[in-house]
Order: C-alpha cells, then sequence, then structure tokens
C-alpha cells in the first residue's frame, strides 16, 4: 500500500522569505503526486498535480514542486512566502485502481508566516 | 459556478444518535468520496462511490453508511457504532475516467456532545 510522509509539522517563516515543504512517498510504481492546501475549517484546495513528464511542475498561487524518483520525494516550493500562504498543507499519492482515484494523504505540515 | 456542497456546516449531537451528513455536487462527476479529518492525522477514506448504487468501502467505513441514489448526492450517515466520531468530515469527487484530481466541499464539523 502508498504511504505519504510529511516530516515538518509546523514551520514558521517570514514574509517574503522562501520556503520548502518536503514530502516523500512510498509506491511500487509511478505514483500521481498532488499538494493541496487548506484554510482553518475550509476544504482542501489543488495547489499542483504531477502525473508524468516534466519533474519540475507550476502550481497556483505561485507555488512549484519538483518530482525526484531517486529520492522519493515530491517537495513543494515557493520563492517568496506572502502572509496570506499562512494555511495547512497536505502532500498526497494517487492511485488509480481502474474504477477510481484513491487518495492516500499526508498528516500535514501547518505553515505561520511573520511579519 | 459548478461546485460541491456539503451541510450543514456545524453538526451537535448527543451520544447513541445517528447522523446524517450530506454531500451533493453539479460537477457531473462520477466519482464521490467521503474523508475523515483529525488533527494530526490527515484526511484518511471513508467509503467512495464510482457509479449510481455502488460503493466501496475505504479504509475506516466501521461505523458509517452511505448510499448513492442519484449521480449528485452521496450522503454519509455517522451511526451510534462509531466509537469516536467527533471530527471534519470532507465530501470529494472526481471524474471516472484515469488519476484524476479531487475537487472537495468545504467540510461538515461534527461534535459529540
Amino acid at each position: 500500500a502508498q504511504s505519504v510522509t510529511q516530516p515538518d509539522i509546523h514551520i514558521t517563516v517570514s514574509e517574503g522569505a522562501s520556503l520548502e515543504l518536503r514530502c516523500n512517498y512510498s509506491y511500487g510504481a509511478t505514483p500521481y503526486l498532488f499538494w493541496y492546501v487548506q484554510s482553518p475549517g475550509q476544504g482542501l484546495q489543488l495547489l499542483l498535480k504531477y502525473f508524468s513528464g516534466d519533474t519540475l511542475v507550476q502550481g497556483i498561487k505561485g507555488f512549484e514542486a519538483e518530482f525526484k524518483r531517486s529520492q522519493s520525494s515530491f517537495n513543494l516550493r515557493k520563492p517568496s512566502v506572502h502572509w496570506s500562504d499562512a494555511a495547512e498543507y497536505f502532500c498526497a499519492v494517487g492511485v488509480w485502481s481502474g474504477t477510481a482515484s484513491k487518495l492516500t494523504f499526508g498528516t500535514g505540515t501547518r505553515l505561520q508566516v511573520t511579519l | 459556478d459548478g461546485g460541491i456542497t456539503q451541510s450543514p456546516k456545524y453538526l451537535f449531537r448527543k451520544e447513541g444518535q445517528n447522523v446524517t451528513l450530506s454531500c451533493e455536487q453539479n460537477l457531473n462527476h462520477d466519482a464521490m468520496y467521503w474523508y475523515r479529518q483529525d488533527p494530526g492525522q490527515g484526511l484518511r477514506l471513508i467509503y467512495y462511490s464510482q457509479i449510481v448504487n455502488d460503493f466501496q468501502k475505504g479504509d475506516i467505513a466501521e461505523g458509517y453508511s452511505v448510499s448513492r441514489e442519484k449521480k449528485e448526492s452521496f450522503p454519509l450517515t455517522v451511526t451510534s457504532a462509531q466509537k469516536n466520531p467527533t471530527a471534519f468530515y470532507l465530501c470529494a469527487s472526481s471524474m471516472n475516467s484515469g488519476a484524476n484530481v479531487l475537487t472537495f466541499g468545504a467540510g461538515s464539523r461534527l461534535t459529540v456532545l
């Protein structure tokens, strides 16, 4: 079975600083990988996804992520963080079973942005 | 605009009572899902459905039940058999044609008093 590890429970960065959120996955084949963001009390919004092809993917709000097969990683980055980026971020690995897309989520990383 | 509507946003219930959470989508998606979210545990899959009148258990189905009588609707019942029902519940949907993105609703927070 697939699994996802987000080793950082909580990260604090200053506004304008760069950001990297770590994600490691375990899956026997090439996975489908996602990053979602969640504001308090809200649902999840897709930031970006990797299915195949270019290993550097661009998403919304200036985020990007790089798939590294050799490290089983899919880290999320942003060059300059804005105060509005404070939220919880979830990495997920998707498995297409032939009938449905089943996602396995990491435990999340809460981002705090200081002014 | 298309989307997923979950209701109610907040729900309180006494121990021993069943409660049903509503999930409606107008995205014309085939598949629908229910996830449970607890602090520090991420999201865990409860049930999912690929087509009308069919659904499958996820990783933590015990104490829950679902139905899929219409393509647009996928209600979740939290039964009295669920030992720790207080949580945030998220409904999602996707197309049924490959590894597709899940679209999520805004969630329902259930508190058992």
